[in-house]
This record gives structure tokens, sequence and C-alpha cells, in this order.
């Protein structure tokens, strides 16, 4: 199976600037894609295929990255970003995420 | 307004079987790849299986294949995991997901159910 790796937590002060990594253990072309989740509630998705952002999510987030080497910018954070963060490949059977970056704010 | 609602979970012994549904709106339900995605207490997210929009294909993990079986019914509306042989494993938050059929990625949940398997 395709492992995703996330560094588990991140903590960042509101304006400032955070990149959220997911790195993988074989090639995902462009089949990566990322969600938000708040404490107790559903995941939502952000960005599909690497950089492509999903309607009415702030431009504030972006993508970025190919083959094993991901990105997930938010810039500049907001209080309401507390959340973790999963990265999915859908490129490898199985499909897989991420174990999830936690992001508090300072 | 798209809106995904499971139902069917609640305590269940080991060993037993349990049935969730998800029960689609606010779009053309038969249109649709659906699928399970799963989360432990506390744990990440782990994908079930899809299904796509005539039964034709359903894809699972390898790990669940033969305890959990993925169904629809377009008439209904309505997307199902049967799930057999539950041990404490299974204890999780179950959410069903709309399927892209561009690269396969969720683009909407629902609020997901939860199913605890403990005697």
């Amino acid at each position: 199976d395709t492992v995703l790796t996330q560094s588990p937590a991140l903590a960042v002060s509101p304006g400032e600037r955070v990149t959220i990594s997911c790195r993988a253990s074989e090639s995902v072309s462009t089949a990566m894609h990322w969600y938000q989740q708040r404490p107790g509630q559903q995941p939502k998705l952000l960005i599909f295929g690497v950089s492509n952002l999903e309607s009415g999510v702030p431009a504030r987030f972006s993508g970025s990255g190919s083959g094993t080497d991901f990105t997930l910018t938010i810039d500049p954070v907001e209080a309401d970003d507390t959340a973790t963060y999963f990265c999915q490949q859908t490129w490898n059977d199985p499909y897989t995420f991420g174990a999830g970056t936690k992001l508090e704010l300072k | 307004e798209v809106k995904l609602a499971e139902s069917g979970g609640g305590l269940v012994q080991p060993g037993r079987s349990l049935k969730l549904s998800c029960a689609a709106s606010g779009f053309s339900f038969s249109d649709y790849w659906m699928g399970w995605v799963r989360q432990a207490p506390g744990k990440g997210l782990e994908w079930i299986g899809e299904i796509n929009q005539d039964s034709s294909t359903i894809n699972y993990i390898p790990s669940l294949k033969d305890k959990f079986t993925i169904s629809r019914d377009n008439a209904q509306n309505t997307l199902y995991l049967q799930m057999s042989k539950l041990g404490s494993e299974d204890t999780a938050i179950y959410y069903c997901a709309r399927t892209t059929d561009y690269y396969y990625y969720f683009d909407y949940w629902g609020q997901g159910v939860m199913v605890t398997v403990s005697s």
C-alpha cells in the first residue's frame, strides 16, 4: 500500500504562513487531495488534483507538488483554521490517507 | 444542497453483523460513485471502499474485503455498508461520501455514524 507521511502537529500564529507536507512512499502522479477536519466534524475537501481549489474554499489555501512530495499551504492562517489536515492519494490501490497534521493556533 | 445522512450505527457485540445506510439528497445519486471511510476514535481516516453508479464495480481495501459489503439502491437514493464478524478494531465513526469520477476523491461527506463493538 502507498504510505503517506505527514508531520503530526504544527503550531502557528494567526497571520503567518504555514506549509503542511505529505510524502508518498511511491509516485501518486497528480492524484493527491487535501481535506480539513475540524474537531467533531466530518472531513471537508479543500484541494483536489494537487493544486485545484474546491469551490467555496478560501484562496488562502493552496496546494503544490508532484510525484511523491506534496504541500498544502495556508497563507495567512486564521483562527478558524484550527483543524487536522489529511492528504489522500487515489492513484494506487488501495486508496490511502495520511495520518493527519494537527494545526494549532498560538 | 448535497446531503448525506448515515444511520444504523450503535452498540453491537463482537462477532455480530450490522448494516449501515446512507441517504443521499440534493443531487442525482445514480450519476455518482459513492464510498465509505471510517475513523477509529482519535485516529486517522481509513478508506473502506467504493461503488460505481450501476454497482458493476465495487472496490475494497483488501483487509476488509471478506468482512464488509458495499451496495446501493438507486431507486431509494441510498448507499449501504453491510459489516460482518465485527471486532473491537471495527469501532469507529463511519462516513459515507460522494466520489468524483475524476481522480476518485470525495467531494461531499456525511456527518458520520458511530459504531461501537463491545460486549
